[in-house]
């Protein structure tokens, strides 16, 4: 079975932190992707990866930043979190056939 | 540009009734279709997938689903429904062959109660 897993389940961060999540995936996956899911909006895609230190920007990557230095690990980091950032995280990678695999989420509060 | 489309946010049903979620989609060519279920506090868990070939297709805990290209439509189907059933649901797309990046575009979800 694919794995995938985020290293926190639940977070709280206090406002202008620095806060790093963490996502790794079993698979040799080739793609990474970050999401942030919120009630009534959906799975709205944050950043994704190709490729080992290659990256793209989704549809709301402002205040995000990403890191792939392996294969296996995909990170997100948000600079200098805000309250708006308060949020469910998702990581998922996908198959090269085109299912993506999600980990269990990150809940982040931020104070 | 892609696009899906969950027009029920919230379904009530019956322990027992059958179910039927829709999904519409826009999208240029033949799509990759996707259902996808959240229970509360989880990531998500594939339910089934369409990407070709027979147009009713299968999927776990008994859910089936059915591409319907003249209505671009991928309903979600069961046809009795158990309290564990309860939970949100997701459809989504993606470009045929996967792409470069295999992203998947999702709707906003409906979300499923079950009662006694």
């Amino acid at each position: 079975d694919v794995k995938v897993t985020q290293s926190s389940r639940y977070l709280v961060k206090r406002t202008g932190e620095k806060v790093f999540l963490e996502c790794v995936q079993d698979m040799d996956h080739e793609n990474m992707f970050w999401y942030r899911q919120d009630p009534g909006l959906g799975l709205r895609l944050i950043y994704f990866s190709y490729d080992v230190k290659m990256k793209e920007k989704g549809d709301i990557p402002e205040g995000y930043s990403v890191s792939r230095e392996k294969k296996e690990r995909f990170s997100l980091i948000l600079e200098s979190a805000s309250t708006n950032q308060t949020s469910m995280y998702l990581c998922a990678s996908s198959s090269p056939q085109g299912i993506q695999y999600f980990g269990a989420g990150t809940r982040l509060s931020v104070l | 540009a892609q696009s899906v489309t969950q027009p029920d946010i919230h379904i009530t049903v019956s322990e027992g009734a059958s179910l039927e979620l829709r999904c519409n989609y826009s999208y240029g060519a033949t799509p990759y279709l996707f259902w996808y279920v959240q229970s509360p506090g989880q990531g998500l868990q594939l339910l089934l997938k369409y990407f070709s070939g027979d147009t009713l297709v299968q999927g776990i805990k008994g859910f089936e689903a059915e591409f319907k290209r003249s209505q671009s439509s991928f309903n979600l189907r069961k046809p009795s429904v158990h309290w564990s059933d309860a939970a949100e649901y997701f459809c989504a797309v993606g470009a045929t062959g996967g792409g470069a990046t295999n992203k998947l575009i999702f709707g906003t979800g409906t979300l499923l109660a079950v009662q006694p």
